[in-house]
């Protein structure tokens, strides 16, 4: 079972439009909503990341918007730039701990064009 | 603050051979987990550590698949026997508490390759 769904796979964005990331979650534990953003040869770097208290948080171009309702949270960059294009992955967490560790999404593989 | 180490970066086997792999995390960090990242898709979780102690390890092959976290610090994965399906690159992460919501710091990871 995929417990955070993750869209679209892929995106095309021309520089300084808005790139948009869609996730879902069904487990009403997750209380922790991070992205990580990752080039290719690393590992995941946390980029911002939110608690369900708050509907939106804002970081430079970053921003995250959450619908806890709704069980959607959605990343967008503003102003895309091509150092942008990397994949993108939405994450879940239940921070009172055992089981529902930190669980990712498929990814997102965006591409800024110039 | 050094970051997570992982070794070996690659690393080709033949499927019916064995394999580890090793993970320091930040220090002081309390949790580490492993994750397998197949080419194209987000990592999965393997098994998730608090100190030496297994949180969660439902998501491990057990019956090819171990894993250690002696003292509490650094870590071993091993797979034994390989298959071809086990190619991706495990992907060591730690963070600092045991509350899950704090940023989890990645290791570059260990690329392997089952011929």
């Amino acid at each position: 079972q995929q417990q955070v769904k993750q869209s679209p796979q892929s995106l095309i964005v021309q520089k300084g439009g808005i790139s948009i990331i869609n996730c879902a979650y069904e487990n009403t534990a997750f209380d922790y909503f991070p992205w990580y953003q990752q080039f290719p040869g690393k590992g995941p770097a946390l980029l911002i990341a939110i608690r369900p208290d708050v509907s939106e948080k804002k970081e430079g171009r970053f921003t995250i918007s959450f619908n806890k309702s709704a069980k959607q949270f959605s990343l967008h960059i503003m102003d895309s730039q091509p150092g942008d294009s990397a994949t993108y992955f939405c994450a879940a967490v239940n921070s009172g701990g055992g089981a529902d560790g930190l669980t990712f999404g498929k990814g997102t593989h965006l591409i800024i064009q110039p | 603050e050094a970051g997570v180490a992982q070794s070996p970066r690659y690393k080709i086997i033949e499927k019916r051979q064995s394999v580890a792999f090793w993970c320091n995390p930040i220090s002081g960090h309390a949790t580490l987990y492993w994750y397998q990242q197949i080419l194209g898709q987000g990592p999965k979780l393997l098994i998730q550590f608090q100190n030496n102690g297994v949180v969660d390890d439902s998501q491990l092959p057990k019956d090819r698949f171990s894993a250690e976290r002696l003292k509490g610090v650094d870590s071993t994965l091993k797979i034994q026997p390989a298959k071809l399906e086990d190619s991706a690159v495990y992907l060591c992460a730690s963070t600092l508490t045991e509350s899950l919501n704090t940023e989890a710091f990645f290791g570059q990871g260990t690329r392997l390759t089952v011929v």
